[in-house]
This record gives C-alpha cells, sequence and structure tokens, in this order.
C-alpha cells in the first residue's frame, strides 16, 4: 500500500471558523508532511514531523497548528484564516534514515477561506 | 543555499516530437526526484535519482542525472496528449528537505 488519504477533499471556511485537516499512511512511514501550494507554483514545505515529533516548522503563522497523535496521523488545524490561505494543503510521507526517501503525496485538500 | 532552476517554464510542443527538460541546481547532492501535477490535482512521483550516472525509464519518459554537472534531464519522446501536464523536479538538501524547481508546464498539441 503506497496510499497517502488526506480528508476532505474540499474545504469552504470563514475567517472566524475553526476546522482541521486529516492525513493518514500505512506505509510504516516515519516522517510526514504538510506542504501549501498556489497556483502554478511548486509546493511549500510548512511543517515536518519525525517520530511523531515536530522538526520543521518553515514560519508558518500560527493561525496553522499542526499535530501528530501517531506514526500513521497527521492533522493540520486551522483558525481564524485569512483569504490568502486559499490554497491546495498537501500531506506528504516517507521513509527516514533508509531508502530512498522518496516523498509520497496525498490528494490534497483544496481550501477556500471566505 | 541550494537553489533549483527549472527550463524552460512553459513548453508547448506536437505530438510526435522529442524534447528536454532541464533541471540545474547549486550545491551538492545526490538525490534528485522528478513529479508530475495534473491540473487540481496532487503530485505523482516519477523518477528517484540517487547517483550519479542514474538513468530510469518509464515508457515515453526518460530521466537522468549528472552529479558532478549539477544537472537532470527529463527528456519526452515521441510525445502524446496524455503527458500533458506540469513537470517538478525537487533535490533533496543537507536537511533531507526538498528544493523544488518551478516547474515545466508542458501542453502537447495533437
Amino acid at each position: 500500500d503506497t496510499e497517502v488519504t488526506q480528508t476532505p477533499k474540499h474545504l469552504v471556511m470563514g475567517m472566524t471558523n475553526k476546522k482541521s485537516l486529516k492525513c493518514e499512511q500505512h506505509m510504516g512511514h516515519r516522517a510526514m508532511y504538510w506542504y501549501k501550494q498556489k497556483a502554478k507554483k511548486p509546493p511549500e514545505l510548512m511543517f515536518v514531523y519525525s517520530y511523531e515529533k515536530l522538526s520543521i516548522n518553515e514560519s508558518v503563522p500560527s493561525r496553522f497548528s499542526p499535530e501528530c497523535p501517531n506514526s500513521s496521523l497527521l492533522n493540520l488545524h486551522l483558525h481564524a484564516l485569512q483569504p490568502e490561505d486559499s490554497a491546495l494543503y498537501l500531506c506528504a510521507s516517507s521513509q527516514i534514515l533508509s531508502g530512498t526517501y522518496e516523498q509520497y503525496f496525498g490528494p490534497g485538500t483544496r481550501l477556500t477561506v471566505t | 543555499e541550494l537553489k533549483v532552476e527549472q527550463n524552460p517554464l512553459f513548453l508547448s510542443m506536437q505530438e510526435g516530437k522529442n524534447y528536454t527538460i532541464y533541471c540545474n541546481y547549486s550545491t551538492t547532492s545526490d538525490r534528485l526526484y522528478w513529479y508530475r501535477q495534473d491540473p487540481g490535482k496532487s503530485l505523482e512521483s516519477l523518477f528517484v535519482l540517487l547517483s550519479n550516472g542514474a538513468v530510469k525509464q518509464e515508457g515515453r519518459l526518460m530521466a537522468s542525472l549528472d552529479t558532478k554537472a549539477r544537472l537532470s534531464t527529463l527528456h519526452i519522446t515521441a510525445a502524446v496528449h496524455d503527458l500533458s501536464a506540469t513537470y517538478f523536479c525537487a533535490v533533496m538538501d543537507s536537511n533531507y528537505q526538498l528544493i523544488w524547481g518551478a516547474g515545466t508546464k508542458l501542453i502537447i498539441k495533437p
């Protein structure tokens, strides 16, 4: 199984709402990532979890709050977002310390902030 | 700081023609990845290149890596419409993070 799943596929939220994005993988990968991608741009790294610990936070505003409840799950909690936060949010996972370090991406959540 | 440059950024070509996308990077790395992205979709892994001289082929696509020149190429042979997509190269830095090229939008016309 080389699948990363993400829910929901689409999300529309107001600037005062609180919502969460979810990501799951069952490949035994111990690194998980959140990326943000705007149209016609490459993905931008937001957060990295290694062995369920936050290892990289790329100066992301506090209105984005990641959580890694266990080695298979990754959440991104959203609160008081701005319209410019509208984007495709991608989750990825990879092996670390061995192998190719290839990142496998989920289908993404298309987020619209109104 | 590792920087990755892709060119061209946009490529429109006829079916049946051959073309090459280039990916240059600024500092030493021996891990390079090619991804494909269809409009509104996620990223699909195409090739993982891990050593100097590595060459991988899948159908009409062939990727190669020259770590000494810090250059990877993605060659398209006898293009077909289904290959229309945006192609990204990404290079792994010393912190095991991917540094992305800007992407090449490929349009193949019948």
